[in-house]
């Protein structure tokens, strides 16, 4: 059972456009949702997160949107730059705010075209 | 400031064999966590750890696998007999006391043949 679904699974963006990922979860008892940046041969990094007590979050180009009711969340990426080229995860644990027991979803591939 | 560091970074194994992966997490950082990823899927809870104990080992595959996080050294995932499905990437995290922010290392590929 997939608790986080991811997507789209790939994704192709033009340099200066706009790059959205969306995830939707099933377990109302996740309470944090982070992100998380992969770039080849690297471990996953924490890009930005969001609590549910907010809706949207910012931080630089990116940009968390958060909807409760539908249990749903997603990540912008404003003026994708080609060295945003990466896989993104997103990720919701249920252990009050903290990273422990993370579950993913299964990655976003972006590419930016110069 | 040294991040997580893990090694091997590639480890090949034949079937039946041993494979010992070890986590070295970020100074002053006393939790552990590891992970797995198959490809083209998303990373995979395994086990949580603190010195010298065990939180949470629901991830953990009943079976050939263990972890341990000694008061001294290391974390280590071990795997036991080694089968071709155990192929994959495992990730250590680490945190601290707080748990606010877990940072990964660079992960072990383990290959299986």
């Amino acid at each position: 059972q997939q608790q986080v679904k991811q997507s789209p699974q790939s994704l192709i963006v033009q340099k200066g456009g706009i790059s959205i990922i969306n995830c939707a979860y099933e377990n109302t008892a996740f309470d944090y949702f982070p992100w998380y940046q992969q770039f080849p041969g690297k471990g996953p990094a924490l890009l930005i997160a969001i609590r549910p007590d907010v809706s949207e979050k910012k931080e630089g180009r990116f940009t968390i949107s958060f909807n409760k009711s539908a249990k749903q969340f997603s990540l912008h990426i404003m003026d994708s730059q080609p060295g945003d080229s990466a896989t993104y995860f997103c990720a919701a644990s249920t252990s009050g705010g903290s990273n422990y027991k993370l579950t993913f979803g299964k990655g976003t591939l972006l590419t930016v075209n110069p | 400031n040294a991040g997580v560091m893990q090694n091997p970074r590639h480890l090949v194994r034949r079937r039946g064999q041993e494979a010992r992966l070890r986590c070295s997490p970020m100074k002053g950082h006393s939790h552990v966590y590891w992970y797995r990823q198959l490809p083209e899927e998303g990373l995979k809870f395994m086990v949580y750890l603190q010195k010298e104990n065990i939180i949470d080992e629901s991830g953990m595959p009943k079976e050939r696998f263990s972890a341990e996080f000694p008061k001294e050294g290391p974390s280590i995932l071990r795997i036991q007999q080694v089968v071709r499905g155990d192929s994959a990437a495992y990730f250590c995290a680490s945190s601290s006391a707080d748990n606010t922010e877990a940072f990964f290392g660079q992960g072990t590929r383990l290959t299986v043949v």
